[in-house]
């Protein structure tokens, strides 16, 4: 059972259009990170969000984290090929601070 | 340049035969854990450690061991490798386990069990 989930699975769209990444959880999470991952890399952090109903934008990525810290978005506008990638979510518990509680991730795919 | 590194990239090898997949970093971090990367299953924490000579079982850690005599090292060891542990490994750390800090990955390796 994955404690975070995340929707889309894959999203293929065109150069230009806007996404929204979801991140769900039934659980109540301290923080909440953001991660992209390129083929033959490890993640890369984007962004932790900490606070209920914070607001951190990056560019064109504006992430949010839930008022009740259950779930966060990630939304990119004008979507460019560059933005190609796996995004995973990842977040910890209230009731652990050491462990990361990690999404499957969203695949996307921007064609030029 | 900080960075976490990995040995080796990649390994096709027989069931049964001990290998030890090597993760170094120099960024003085505590926190060093072991994932593995399936598709369709994201990151699974296999081991972690908080700091030398500590270290606990993540969420998938049978017929896996570790070792933190050092800061910098955290090797992972698979005694009797079978097919099932057919996957992407990745080496994190982070200056502490607790709450915002980033992890820092390697660049992975990729463990072939035949």
């Amino acid at each position: 059972t994955q404690l975070l989930e995340q929707s889309p699975q894959f999203l293929s769209i065109q150069e230009g259009e806007n996404l929204t990444v979801y991140c769900n959880s039934s659980s109540v999470f301290s923080s909440l990170q953001w991660y992209r991952q390129e083929p033959g890399e490890g993640p890369v952090l984007l962004v932790t969000v900490v606070t209920g109903g914070e607001v951190k934008k990056l560019k064109r990525l504006t992430f949010q984290f839930g008022d009740a810290r259950k779930d966060s978005s990630l939304h990119i506008t004008a979507a460019q090929p560059g933005d190609t990638g796996l995004y995973l979510c990842a977040g910890h518990r209230v009731d652990s601070n050491y462990q990361l509680i990690w999404g499957a991730g969203t695949k996307l795919i921007i064609k030029p | 340049e900080a960075q976490v590194t990995q040995n080796p990239r990649y390994l096709i090898t027989v069931t049964g035969k001990k290998l030890t997949v090597t993760c170094s970093q120099n960024m003085n971090h505590e926190y060093m854990s072991w994932y593995r990367q399936d598709p369709g299953l994201g990151l699974r924490q296999i081991y972690y450690s908080m700091n030398v000579e500590v270290t606990d079982k993540g969420d998938v850690p049978e017929g896996y061991k570790v070792s933190r005599k050092e800061k910098r090292n955290f090797p992972l060891i698979l005694e009797s490798p079978s097919p099932n542990q057919t996957s992407l490994y990745f080496c994190a750390s982070s200056s502490r386990g607790q709450a915002n800090q980033p992890q820092h990955f390697g660049d992975g390796t990729r463990l072939s069990i035949l």
